[in-house]
């Protein structure tokens, strides 16, 4: 299988410490993007990379949050020091170059977090 | 900003019948729209988009969606349900004119269709 892939896929941490979740994309896409997503509610949006470029951060991201995509291919999301609140579906998708492909992105399977 | 509101938390259609889940927006510029399905234990899937051009689109697996630029909306329709269509169904928004490559979903709706 060619798609997305997500590691870890489940991930039970205490209050207070970091966690990290790493994202390989498909192969050919330039784009993209992590999604946090809670229980009854859409992905929320929280970075985009084109390439190595990180060129959008959630306004809503705390800065206890940092997402990195060395040489374009795949991404990490680190969390410090972890609260109750950031317990959470999260989730990586990628894109092809735009042209005729926007906003076609392919979504991985997700990491689930359970902060205790 | 960009929002999208799905008004229903779930619809329930009998196999065989038409169904249609609902999508209203909200931009400041012209609108990219797109639906997504999420089913059990997977990863949200693509079905289609609206960019430009005719206002109702076709995408995959019998799905279709018209664009409502006065009523701001993005329906989604099939006009035969089948059971296997069961699954979580999200609306998202771009706004075109933002500079921006961020979707916003919508809550999602969970569409169950009753054999």
């Amino acid at each position: 299988d060619t798609g997305v892939s997500q590691d870890p896929r489940h991930k039970i941490t205490k209050r207070g410490q970091n966690v990290t979740f790493r994202c390989d994309p498909i192969s050919e896409h330039n784009r993209l993007y992590w999604y946090r997503q809670t229980l009854g509610q859409g992905p929320e949006f929280l970075t985009y990379f084109q390439n190595e470029a990180q060129l959008e951060k959630s306004r809503l991201l705390s800065d206890r949050f940092s997402a990195e995509r060395p040489k374009g291919s795949f991404s990490t999301l680190e969390i410090q020091r972890t609260e109750q609140g950031d317990s959470a579906m999260y989730l990586c998708a990628s894109g092809p170059f735009e042209t005729g492909k926007i906003g076609e992105l392919f979504f991985g399977e997700g990491s689930r977090l359970t902060v205790l | 900003a960009q929002s999208v509101a799905q008004p229903e938390d779930q619809v329930n259609v009998a196999e065989g019948n038409p169904l249609t889940v609902k999508c209203t927006y909200s931009v400041s510029g012209n609108p990219y729209l797109f639906w997504y399905v999420q089913y059990p234990n997977r990863g949200l899937q693509f079905l289609l988009k609206y960019i430009t051009g005719d206002n109702l689109v076709k995408g995959s697996y019998g799905f279709e969606a018209e664009f409502n630029k006065s009523q701001t909306s993005f329906h989604l329709k099939k006009p035969s349900a089948l059971v296997s269509d069961s699954a979580l169904y999200f609306c998202a928004v771009r706004d075109s004119g933002a500079g921006s490559y961020q979707l916003t979903f919508g809550k999602g709706t969970k569409l169950s269709v009753i054999p």
